[in-house]
């Protein structure tokens, strides 16, 4: 099946700083990519929807500010999480829309962030 | 919020028995998904199933799915110790996105 990877698996960074997440397509093109994150024993919550070539759409409550998300290429989207805080701390997944399906997504292995 | 609730919150049976995990949602879908999350990893797909569909089966995986409830459930029969993972159920909804809501998910553990 097709194959989604994510850059770095786990990063720790300092108070403040901007940290990069990169999500790939493998094997497929993917107009569209979504970012969520996952609070430890928690359920995945939708951040945004990347579109390859425009803006991305956040969800409610998402600042989009803090959470830059650039789709450039049709296998490459990435989360940059901006002046970082501790609170930011979380699982950060992503997925691409399978080929030929509005419905189906392939996930990244996720992304670990430690802020301390 | 639109995101469903899963029940149990956490089943813990022995290898061999059967292993079901219930869904609710919210409002009105076009399908209803299930995936599995292995501890600090992505997600697996496992079973789509339609809103016009009332079952549907994938090896040891069976769901069902009642639009008038809005719940579906997960059976996995026949355990192994390597079933054990979080299972989430995931529902789309219309629009041009097709965006996934997930649910609050099951956390099974097969004993050996």
């Amino acid at each position: 099946g097709a194959v989604v990877s994510q850059h770095p698996s786990r990063v720790i960074c300092k108070s403040g700083t901007s940290v990069k997440i990169e999500c790939r397509s493998l094997d497929f093109q993917a107009t569209t990519m979504f970012w969520y994150r996952q609070f430890p024993k928690q359920s995945l919550m939708l951040m945004a929807t990347s579109n390859e070539g425009s803006k991305a759409t956040y969800e409610q409550g998402v600042e989009k500010d803090k959470f830059l998300i650039n789709h450039a290429s049709l296998t490459l989207s990435t989360l940059t999480v901006t002046s970082a805080h501790p609170e930011d701390s979380s699982f950060y997944i992503c997925s691409a829309r399978a080929p030929g399906s509005k419905e189906t997504q392939y996930f990244g292995p996720g992304t670990r962030l430690l802020v301390l | 919020s639109q995101q469903g609730e899963e029940d149990p919150q956490a089943l813990s049976i022995q290898e061999g028995e059967n292993a079901t995990m219930n869904c609710s949602y919210k409002t009105s879908i076009n399908n209803l998904q299930w995936y599995r999350q292995n501890s600090g990893r992505g997600l697996v797909h496992l079973i789509l199933i339609r809103s016009n569909e009332r079952e549907k089966h994938s090896g040891r995986l069976r769901v069902t799915l009642d639009t008038s409830k809005k719940s579906s459930s997960l059976l996995i029969t026949a355990s192994r110790a390597a079933d054990t993972a979080s299972y989430f159920c995931a529902t789309v909804y219309g629009g041009a996105t097709n965006k996934l809501i997930f649910g609050t998910g099951t956390l099974l553990a097969v004993q050996p």
